[in-house]
């Protein structure tokens, strides 16, 4: 596998579902990044990681848990959503620093029940 | 804040021929970067190009160019010889040099290529 990948692709969930999104790099990446994009809306970024450790929230809901256990790995779970929480959510890394570049992954396209 | 509008929703070219997406920001930073992402139906978002502020010369890739006007604050992308797997999604976004990580972005122009 190479750049960033996600699982699962698609996802189905109930509002009392929990659930989890991941996300790998293979970039040898030290920043990685949660963005939602929603229908007729901008992606908007949710967190942020740098060297496991959040540097960021964009003020989200805490029903969105995010986790870092390493530099390669982002989490995203998930408990009693919102159908307005439907979205494509797109995780991203970069080498970290100010004049970086962020990469994506494919996103995983979530729909709330 | 920045802002990043995208003015274009639809964008429609023949293949071959030229194509220029618009993207104009708002900052009052002087130091900062600008990208052109393309999101096909696969989903994925991928990495045109990038621009960085403080370079007056606009940065090209292949068949793919700016025209970065800094006083302006424009920043247009020229996809030359338009070819069917350029139909995508198009983002522009602006990321500050200094402090937040994040890419704030336009909301995108969706281009079309007709053979």
């Amino acid at each position: 596998e190479t750049g960033v990948t996600q699982t699962p692709r698609h996802l189905v969930m109930g509002m009392t579902n929990k659930k989890s999104l991941k996300c790998e790099q293979h970039l040898g990446h030290n920043a990685m990044y949660w963005y939602k994009q929603s229908a007729k809306k901008p992606l908007e970024l949710m967190f942020v990681y740098n060297f496991k450790e959040q540097t960021e929230n964009n003020s989200v809901p805490s029903r969105f848990s995010p986790e870092c256990p390493n530099s390669s790995h982002l989490f995203l779970h998930l408990h009693t959503l919102q159908p307005e929480d439907s979205a494509l959510y797109l995780c991203a890394s970069s080498p970290g620093g100010k004049r970086d570049t962020q990469y994506f992954g494919p996103g995983t396209r979530l729909t709330v029940l | 804040a920045q802002t990043v509008t995208q003015s274009q929703p639809e964008m429609s070219v023949q293949e071959a021929e030229t194509v220029t997406l618009s993207c104009t920001y708002d900052t009052s930073e002087s130091d900062y970067y600008l990208f052109w992402y393309k999101q096909p139906p696969s989903r994925q978002m991928i990495l045109v190009i990038r621009q960085e502020a403080y370079k007056q010369q606009n940065a090209t890739e292949n068949r793919f160019s700016v025209n970065f006007q800094k006083a302006a604050k424009s920043f247009s992308l020229k996809i030359s010889d338009s070819q069917l797997g350029d139909a995508a999604m198009y983002f522009c976004a602006y990321r500050s040099a200094e402090g937040a990580q994040k890419l704030v972005f336009g909301q995108g122009t969706r281009l079309t290529i007709n053979p």
